[in-house]
C-alpha cells in the first residue's frame, strides 16, 4: 500500500532556482492538497485541488504554482525559490466528501540557500 | 477566522506515565469539526480522531482518550500509560466545514517524547 508518495524527499536549491515537487496517490481520492510545515506554525495550506481539473489557492499560495495532472498526481512548482520557502512540504489526499481524514505523504524537506 | 492553540511546545514523560496534550480553539461557527493527527518520526501525519461540535461525548480508544469541552473551547488528548512508540508530534486541527477543502486550520503541534 503506497498511499501518498512524494518526490524528492530532500532538495537543496539556490535562491532563484526552480523545482517541482511531485505527488501521487493510489487511493482514488478526488481531493489533493499541498501543505508546508514550519516550526511553531503547524501546517498551512498552499494549494488544493478538489477534483481533477480544478485547483484553488490556500492560505499561503504566493511563490507557488500547482498542476493537477490527472486524478492521481498533483505537483507543486517553485518558479524562483526564495529562502522563505525553506520548509517541509506535505502532499495529502482525501475523499471528495471531506471527512477530515487527510492521508499524508512522508514530506519533502526543501532548503533554499 | 478559526484558530487553534497548542500551548505546549514540548512534553517529556517517562514510560507508563499518563500525559495530556492541550488544544484550545476559536471559532464563530456553531457547527465545526475538531481533529487530532499524529506525526511520528517517519514524517507522515496520521489521522487519529474527528469530533463534531454537536457531539460532546468523550471518546476512548485503547490508551487514547479525548475530552471535548465546549464551555472552555478545548479538545484535549490524553494518553494513558504512555509508551515509547507514542513519541511523536501531535497536531490539533479545526474545520468549520466538511465540504470546504480550504478550511482546516492546524495548531502548531506538541512534541511528545516518551523516555524508557
Amino acid at each position: 500500500n503506497a498511499g501518498v508518495t512524494q518526490t524528492p524527499k530532500f532538495q537543496v536549491l539556490k535562491t532563484g532556482q526552480s523545482m517541482t515537487l511531485q505527488c501521487a496517490q493510489d487511493m482514488n481520492h478526488n481531493s489533493m492538497y499541498w501543505y508546508r510545515q514550519d516550526p511553531g506554525m503547524g501546517l498551512r495550506l498552499i494549494y488544493y485541488s478538489a477534483s481533477e481539473g480544478t485547483t484553488d489557492k490556500g492560505e499561503v499560495p504566493n511563490g507557488y504554482n500547482v498542476s493537477r495532472l490527472n486524478k492521481r498526481e498533483f505537483s507543486l512548482r517553485l518558479e524562483s525559490a526564495a529562502p522563505s520557502q525553506t520548509s517541509v512540504y506535505f502532499c495529502a489526499s482525501s475523499e471528495l466528501e471531506f471527512s477530515g481524514e487527510l492521508f499524508f505523504g512522508e514530506g519533502s524537506r526543501l532548503t533554499v540557500l | 477566522a478559526q484558530k487553534v492553540t497548542q500551548a505546549q511546545t514540548e512534553i517529556s514523560v517517562v514510560e507508563k506515565e499518563d500525559v495530556t496534550l492541550d488544544c484550545v480553539y476559536e471559532t464563530r461557527d456553531t457547527t465545526y469539526y475538531l481533529f487530532w493527527y499524529k506525526q511520528p518520526p517517519s514524517g507522515e501525519l496520521v489521522f487519529l480522531i474527528r469530533r463534531n461540535s454537536f457531539d460532546e461525548q468523550n471518546e476512548i480508544s485503547g490508551r487514547y482518550s479525548w475530552n471535548f469541552q465546549k464551555s472552555t473551547s478545548s479538545f484535549n488528548f490524553t494518553i494513558t500509560a504512555s509508551q515509547v512508540v507514542d513519541s511523536a508530534v501531535y497536531f490539533c486541527a479545526l474545520s468549520e466545514s466538511l465540504f470546504d477543502n480550504n478550511d482546516m486550520r492546524f495548531g502548531a503541534g506538541t512534541r511528545l517524547t516518551v523516555k524508557p
